[in-house]
């Protein structure tokens, strides 16, 4: 079985330009987190899907972020415009459903550098 | 307000035994995780713990002391491949708060 995939793996961007991060999550999970690491702190939750729909994105940092997750399949989650500030690695994760205690898996995530 | 916290770094030799603890203060609580993490890759499910007391998978073993907010993880027969971050995560409301980690080396 396929574990979480996300695309790119590395992304350098100059400050003002827009980045689209990719996640396919292990087939068949409806539920679907994004979490971020910047430099020195520890992985903090931006949002969580349950298929399509956004169950919590409380962690989202501004609207400059957009998560989508069309079909209920894969998600997307654009920077638009970026800041110094958005650079560190963005993890998403999956499970099957919500029930407490469900192990979440991870992807490698994407290491996103604003210059 | 939330809170986890645990060692920032850690060395043992190889095939010896070290534990990494892990405080929290968190609102809800559904669990305690135990994730590694190599550098560069994904973090890797190690323990869960809901209920207090001591999970034990191989050479990891996991304790959880919910009225202490504490919990544990004990690495026996270190190897040199056990050399990673060490990320404990408390689960609330459907998603993880976690702490910072704990940088491993393990030395033969």
């Amino acid at each position: 079985e396929a574990g979480v995939t996300q695309f790119p793996s590395h992304s350098v961007i100059e400050k003002g330009q827009t980045v689209t991060l990719r996640c396919d999550p292990i087939s068949g999970h409806d539920n679907l987190y994004w979490y971020r690491r910047v430099m020195g702190k520890e992985i903090k939750f931006l949002l969580h899907f349950v298929k399509e729909s956004k169950q919590d994105e409380s962690g989202m940092p501004n609207n400059r972020f957009l998560a989508e997750r069309t079909g209920g399949t894969y998600s997307t989650l654009k920077v638009q415009p970026a800041e110094l500030e958005d650079s560190g690695v963005y993890f998403c994760a999956s499970n099957p459903r919500i029930r407490g205690g469900e192990t979440q898996y991870f992807g490698p995530g994407t290491r996103l550098l604003v210059l | 307000g939330q809170n986890i916290d645990q060692p920032t770094e850690m060395t043992a030799t190889e095939g010896a035994i070290v534990q990494i603890n892990c405080t929290y203060q968190t609102s809800g609580f559904n669990g305690l995780f135990w994730y590694q993490q190599h550098a560069g890759e994904a973090p890797t499910f190690l323990s869960y713990n809901v209920l207090d007391g001591l999970e034990e998978k191989g050479r990891f073993s996991s304790f959880l002391s919910r009225s202490k907010g504490y919990s544990y993880l004990l690495l026996k027969e270190l190897q040199m491949k056990d050399s990673a971050s060490y990320l404990c995560a408390v689960e609330g409301y459907n998603k993880l708060i976690f702490g910072a980690g704990t940088r491993l080396a393990v030395h033969p």
